[in-house]
């Protein structure tokens, strides 16, 4: 399969902490793309990191990428009770046009 | 500008009934992917389209089919429902390849 792999399946931290989560795929990409998802509703778009950037920063998020190893990480910095839903990483394999290859998703919750 | 819209938001069919879900664009984009969204199977492609041609397919059933209309407007049609079809049916709109995909809320499909 495809398919991303995110770790880990679940995250339970305390508001104000750091929230890492990460995502490994297995073919070469053009890029890689996070998604959140709040209670089953649509998906928001987070971030998209290309296959030749290393880094991303949007906010209070981080977005790491490393091709040698097909894998990325997301941190969410000081985060808060909002940021509890499903986090999604996404992969656009290249010569997929639009398609995105999602992972089963990552559960966060933050305790206020 | 108006984000992705998808209509109906719920829908209960009976095993052997057919069913249409509609979804309007981002004004202005042309590219129009479907997921399937199971707790069992995660997000999966169904399929993506272009200038009201099909670019992309995922590995369904020719039960499940689509079309992109000159405005951009997609359906996409289930025939002969079964209880598995029961999931919620993502559209999602892009500006141009390989960038960020914008998602309606989504159809709650339920198949009694």
């Amino acid at each position: 399969s495809q398919q991303g792999e995110e770790d880990p399946q679940a995250l339970s931290i305390q508001e104000g902490e750091n929230a890492t989560m990460n995502c490994s795929y297995k073919t070469s990409i053009n890029n890689l793309q996070w998604y959140r998802q709040n209670s089953g509703r649509g998906l928001v778009h987070l971030i998209l990191i290309r296959s030749n950037e290393r880094e991303k920063h949007s906010g209070r998020l981080r977005v790491t990428l490393d091709t040698s190893k097909k894998s990325s990480s997301l941190l969410i910095t000081a985060s808060r009770a909002a940021d509890t839903a499903s986090y999604f990483c996404a992969t656009v394999f290249t010569g997929a046009n639009s398609k995105l290859t999602f992972g089963k998703g990552i559960t966060l919750s933050v305790r206020p | 500008k108006a984000g992705v819209t998808q209509t109906p938001r719920y829908l209960i069919k009976t095993r052997g009934q057919q069913v249409t879900l509609s979804c309007s664009p981002i004004s202005g984009h042309r590219s129009v992917s479907w997921y399937q969204q199971t707790p069992g199977q995660g997000l999966q492609f169904l399929f993506e389209y272009f200038s009201e041609t099909q670019r992309n397919k995922g590995n369904f059933p020719g039960r499940f089919s689509g079309r992109q209309f000159s405005n951009s407007r997609s359906e996409m049609n289930v025939s002969t429902l079964e209880l598995g079809d029961s999931a919620l049916y993502l559209c999602a709109s892009t500006a141009q390849v390989n960038t960020e995909a914008f998602f309606g809320q989504g159809t709650r499909l339920t198949v009694v």
